[in-house]
């Protein structure tokens, strides 16, 4: 199985400023044949199911606010939040969709406000 | 808009079953699978299988190998998952989420979540 690593385990950052959040995989995730990354983002705020933030690494789902991007490629992906808002307090969990199941899910990233 | 309603908490004692419903609404259904995906209190997301609603096709996490079993009931749009034998580490919230059959991976849409307790 692909293992999922996330960092850090969680951060505080001060409203209107920048979140970065890691997360990397045990073995690439990039598709050589369509050149794409098999990685999705979430978001889970406390008390709430997941929300997909992100797929193909770097597509938005519709709907999730331009101040979220993905980024990265192969083994090593990153969520940012290029100006934190009150409501982004949450959990983010990385998640690959490679090859066959289990898709497995990154331990998660806790984000406070600082 | 999609809808995926799950049933109720449920509290079971060591070594018994509980069966979680999914019933899903807003699109056609058997143009999905349905993953299942929970979470023990405080911590993080466990995948724990996949039903294709088009032909029943499953795949579990081998983990759960011989106590799951996911079905679907394609007259109600409904999505189940059966859990056996249970455990005290399976007290958990239980969520469905929708996956496209076509691009297999991303979760777009999830239930509410439902919360299973295994107390003697």
């Amino acid at each position: 199985d692909i293992v999922m690593t996330q960092s850090p385990d969680s951060l505080a950052v001060s409203l209107g400023e920048r979140a970065t959040i890691n997360c990397k995989s045990s073995q690439s995730v990039l598709y050589s044949s369509n050149n794409k990354n098999y990685l999705a983002w979430y978001q889970q705020k406390p008390g709430q199911p997941p929300k997909l933030l992100i797929y193909w690494a770097s597509t938005r789902e519709s709907g999730v606010p331009d101040r979220f991007s993905g980024s990265g490629s192969g083994t090593d992906f990153t969520l940012t939040i290029s100006s934190l808002q009150a409501e982004d307090v949450a959990v983010y969990y990385c998640q690959q969709y490679y090859s066959t199941r289990p898709f497995t899910f990154g331990p998660g990233t806790k984000v406070d406000i600082k | 808009q999609v809808q995926l309603v799950q049933s109720g908490a449920e509290v079971k004692k060591p070594g018994a079953s509980v069966k979680v419903s999914c019933k899903a609404s807003g699109y056609t259904f058997t143009s999905y699978g349905i993953s299942w995906v929970r979470q023990a209190p405080g911590q993080g997301l466990e995948w724990m299988g996949w039903i294709s609603a088009y032909n029943g096709n499953t795949n579990y996490a081998q983990k759960l190998q011989g106590r799951v079993t996911m079905t679907t009931d394609t007259s109600t749009s409904t999505a189940y998952m059966e859990l056996r034998s249970l455990r005290s580490d399976d007290t958990a919230v239980y969520y469905c989420a929708r996956e496209s059959i076509a691009v297999a991976g991303p979760l777009h849409d999830w239930g509410q979540g439902t919360l299973v307790t295994v107390s003697s």
